[in-house]
């Protein structure tokens, strides 16, 4: 049974680009999050996905957006990168109503 | 303002001997609390957790307690082993452990030697 996949695993943009990363919940888990790890720090929460609609959100500009599919996939995307977006950008995925997260390897971007 | 502190960037054990790592929390709003264990290259691993309303919680080798009137939890590891090793990060929030966001902290690197 796979667990939660993150495409791509390292990603190197301009500043000024986009970026759109990739995740696949684990099989039976219908509620994504995002969260930013920047070096030297825990993970931040960006945002979460259920049944396609965004549920909550932290503290994170508009240039942070995302999507969750009928499949339950989800992308998080990024707008006008900054240097400071440099971090490990990790997903994970729960069932709703059960405690727990399970957490992909993370994207590993960096804007130089 | 960080809501959830983990005081202790580093901690080295020798093998065999208990590990104890805390974290402190600001937030009374909060209940439940977990512990990740997170290793390079890897995304964090679930290892155990607790709700407020309980105050001791065991997995094996993994205790977590937790103090409420301090606004205070431990994990304890009993014994430590080198695969033990990794990054422990504390998470706390304020609606059960999947409906809500996650505050973490910072992190201690535990370092288990043989």
């Amino acid at each position: 049974d796979a667990g939660v996949t993150q495409s791509p695993t390292h990603l190197i943009k301009t500043r000024g680009q986009q970026v759109t990363l990739r995740c696949s919940p684990k099989s039976g888990h219908d509620t994504v999050s995002w969260y930013q790890q920047a070096l030297g720090q825990g993970p931040q929460f960006i945002f979460q996905y259920y049944e396609e609609e965004e549920r909550q959100r932290g503290n994170f500009p508009d240039r942070f957006s995302g999507h969750q599919f009928p499949n339950y996939s989800s992308e998080l995307n990024v707008n006008a990168l900054l240097l400071g977006d440099s971090a490990l950008y990790l997903c994970a995925s729960s069932e709703t109503g059960y405690g727990g997260y399970t957490f992909g390897s993370g994207t590993r971007l960096t804007v130089v | 303002d960080q809501q959830v502190k983990q005081n202790s960037p580093s901690l080295s054990v020798q093998e065999g001997r208990i590990s104890i790592l805390n974290c402190d929390y600001t937030n009374s709003m909060f209940d439940y609390f977990l512990w990740y264990k997170k290793y390079p290259a890897e995304g964090p691993t679930f290892l155990i957790s607790i709700s407020s309303i309980k105050d001791k919680n065991e997995d094996g080798r993994f205790t977590v307690f937790l103090n409420k009137s301090a606004k205070h939890l431990s994990l304890h590891i009993v014994p430590s082993q080198p695969g033990d090793s990794a990054v422990y990060f504390c998470a706390a929030s304020e609606e059960g452990g999947s409906q809500g966001n996650l505050i973490f902290g910072k992190g201690t690197k535990l370092s288990v030697k043989p």
